[in-house]
């Protein structure tokens, strides 16, 4: 079956623009995650809902960073006024349920900030 | 959740055992070790989880002491495909923060 997907794979941006980065998970997973992960580390923890609703959000380093997920299954990550340090690989990970042992994850949006 | 910690690389040849170590002397009791692996430019991809007892998948084995302070990630024969940083982490499934908490992980390079 298919797997997480994100879209674009790609984007290039100036600083100071508005971005929208999405993640169409696994059918059926009720627990979407958000993650952000910089050259040369792990994956950092951004956000995650449960259904509809963000129910951790504390990994969101500032009030530049938004996510949505109103129908309970495709989820968008919007960064305001985007800044050079906002420059990583944004990966989306869906798993069963919260309680799932395992998650699975997206290849990733690569974003550049010029 | 609790720290773990990794060397930073590690080597071994194609077709021979991979032990992958890792410390987590500050594990709590509810505490399950997951270990994920990441090869190059893609998302990680989840290996194999326990608690108490070792585990067996068909991807890999896990080790866990006794003590529960330390665990070793098992490839019992490398391939060229298993070149991926692995990382260790330490996950409570009722705890309050549902993300992973990856750290840098161990870059394994295997050689043909």
């Amino acid at each position: 079956g298919a797997g997480v997907s994100q879209t674009p794979s790609n984007k290039v941006t100036e600083k100071g623009k508005y971005v929208e980065l999405r993640c169409d998970p696994i059918s059926g997973h009720t627990a979407l995650y958000w993650y952000r992960q910089s050259l040369g580390q792990g994956p950092e923890f951004l956000i995650y809902f449960q259904g509809t609703g963000a129910a951790d959000d504390s990994g969101l380093p500032n009030d530049r960073f938004f996510a949505v997920r109103p129908e309970g299954s495709v989820s968008t990550l919007k960064i305001q006024r985007t800044e050079r340090g906002d420059s990583a690989v944004y990966l989306c990970a869906s798993s069963l349920s919260r309680e799932g042992n395992e998650q699975f994850f997206g290849p990733g949006t690569r974003l550049t900030v010029l | 959740d609790a720290k773990t910690t990794q060397p930073n690389s590690m080597e071994s040849n194609e077709e021979e055992p991979v032990h992958l170590p890792c410390n987590h002397s500050t594990i709590s009791g509810t505490d399950y070790i997951h270990w994920y692996r990441q090869l190059p430019s893609q998302g990680p991809e989840y290996v194999i989880h326990g608690l108490t007892s070792n585990v067996n998948n068909r991807m890999a084995s896990l080790a866990i002491a006794e003590d529960r302070k330390s665990s070793t990630l098992i490839l019992h024969r490398a391939t060229l495909r298993d070149a991926a940083v692995y990382y260790c982490i330490l996950r409570d499934p009722r705890g309050g923060a549902d993300g992973l908490t990856f750290g840098k992980g161990t870059h394994l390079i295997i050689q043909p």
